[in-house]
């Protein structure tokens, strides 16, 4: 049972690239979500979804877009990287009961911005 | 909203001291809460929960309980290992929802 996969685990970006972090999970969870980790800062929500064809925006939004078109899958994208978006990454999922059930993690990606 | 403080640390303690974390909460009502765990290079992961007032969540000699008069989660390990070396998070949900508030997290280092 592979739980939550993301892809890849480390990147680095030059200032204005584009790119997707791939999030996958095989446990039919409705809802997922991703965060970022920054020192200090705990982890913070960017994005979330409840299921598949609806998603909604988190705590720092700005400059990520995601999508939600199968359950399974929850990428995240970067439309203009930019260094304050060096981050590590994690998605996450649970069956999503609307009252707080266990989340899973990925093992994150670490990402550079240059 | 509902939100998390936690004790920040960093903490540094030998082998078989005793751990305190302490971690309180504003809530709308009684959510369920959490401590999550991360170890070094990897993903967080559930570490135990509790679901309703005076509930004690315990997993690997770690324990916590929910108090509604202090509206704290401390967690708790009566002696800990070089093993338990992480950062810990603190985390409720937001009300009627999945998602969850952390804390800012306590990087905990267990010494030989």
């Amino acid at each position: 049972n592979a739980g939550v996969t993301q892809t890849p685990k480390f990147q680095v970006l030059k200032t204005g690239q584009s790119m997707t972090l791939q999030c996958a999970q095989d446990m039919n969870h409705e809802y997922m979500s991703w965060y970022r980790q920054d020192p200090g800062m705990g982890l913070r929500l960017i994005h979330y979804s409840v299921g598949a064809g609806i998603t909604d925006q988190g705590e720092v939004p700005n400059g990520y877009n995601v999508s939600r078109s199968t359950t399974e899958d929850f990428p995240l994208r970067l439309l203009s990287a930019a260094p304050s978006q060096t981050s590590v990454y994690f998605c996450a999922s649970s069956y999503g009961q609307g009252f707080g059930t266990e989340a899973f993690f990925g093992q994150g990606t670490r990402l550079t911005v240059v | 909203g509902n939100s998390v403080t936690q004790m920040e640390g960093p903490v540094t303690l030998s082998e078989e001291a005793f751990l305190t974390i302490n971690c309180t909460y504003t809530a709308t009502g009684y959510p369920s809460l959490f401590w999550y765990v991360q170890y070094p290079g990897e993903g967080l992961q559930l570490l135990l929960k509790a679901t309703k007032a005076d509930d004690k969540g315990s997993n690997k000699g770690f324990e916590a309980t929910y108090r509604k008069e202090t509206t704290s989660f401390h967690l708790e390990k009566g002696s800990v290992q070089v093993s338990d070396s992480a950062v810990y998070f603190c985390a409720l949900p937001l009300g009627g929802s999945e998602k969850l508030v952390f804390g800012k997290g306590t990087k905990l280092t267990v010494n030989p």
